[in-house]
């Protein structure tokens, strides 16, 4: 079976810090990863896809397949940073998601 | 564009009673998901669908059935609900299930259902 895992529940880092949200995915072939983000009483949406290979709200991730990862990362935390995030893989025609890192901005 | 639209937003069920949940898109999406996000079990896909009249099994899709009479609309119904039914489900659509850029999944508010 397909799996992705984020191992972090929560994270909670300071203002100004980096940040570094894990995630791993068993796929054998060539997999199409993603990061959704859930912001509080918004929608669950795109955030970036490893194929974009592109920078968004300063998060990038880049796809490591020899640890199998897809770890999302950002310099320096923002307060609006604060929301679920999701790490998902695609699969032909079926997404899977991992179980989500609520990650907490403290001010 | 309403983009991805959930009916009912919250309901509540005794045990054996059925319902169905409605998901319309007006993006022109051909594929289209129902997913149930958990405590500690992020999203799950349920069932999802490639185009009209078509429908295919995810993850879990025991006690589910689903059905894509018109493109915009999938339809998740539960015949017999359960208590451990209960969860928030979300619908999303996509323009195509495969790889590249036009596989973004675009979500529905999600529909809080308790089962009694």
């Amino acid at each position: 079976a397909q799996r992705v895992t984020q191992p972090e529940k929560l994270l909670s880092v300071f203002k100004g810090a980096p940040v570094e949200l894990k995630c791993n995915y068993s796929y054998s072939g060539s997999p199409e990863l993603f990061w959704y983000v859930q912001y509080s009483r918004q929608r669950l949406q795109l955030l970036l896809r490893h194929i974009s290979r592109e920078s968004i709200k300063g998060f990038t991730a880049d796809l490591n397949k020899g640890e199998t990862s897809f770890h999302l990362k950002k310099p320096f935390a923002q307060e609006e940073d604060s929301a679920m995030y999701y790490c998902a893989q695609n699969t032909g025609n079926q997404f899977y998601f991992g179980t989500g890192t609520s990650l907490t901005v403290i001010p | 564009n309403a983009g991805v639209t959930q009916t009912p937003k919250f309901r509540v069920l005794k045990t054996g009673q059925s319902m169905t949940l409605l998901c319309a898109q007006d993006m022109n999406h051909e594929y289209m998901y129902w997913y149930r996000q958990d405590p500690g079990m992020g999203l799950r896909l349920i069932h999802y669908s490639v185009g009209e009249g078509t429908t295919a099994k995810g993850e879990v899709p025991d006690g589910y059935n689903v059905s894509r009479l018109k493109k915009q609309n999938f339809l998740l119904g539960l015949e017999s609900a359960a208590p451990s039914q209960t969860s928030v489900y979300f619908c999303a659509s996509s323009y195509s299930g495969t790889s590249g850029s036009k596989n973004e999944q675009f979500f529905g508010p999600g529909t809080r259902l308790t089962v009694l």
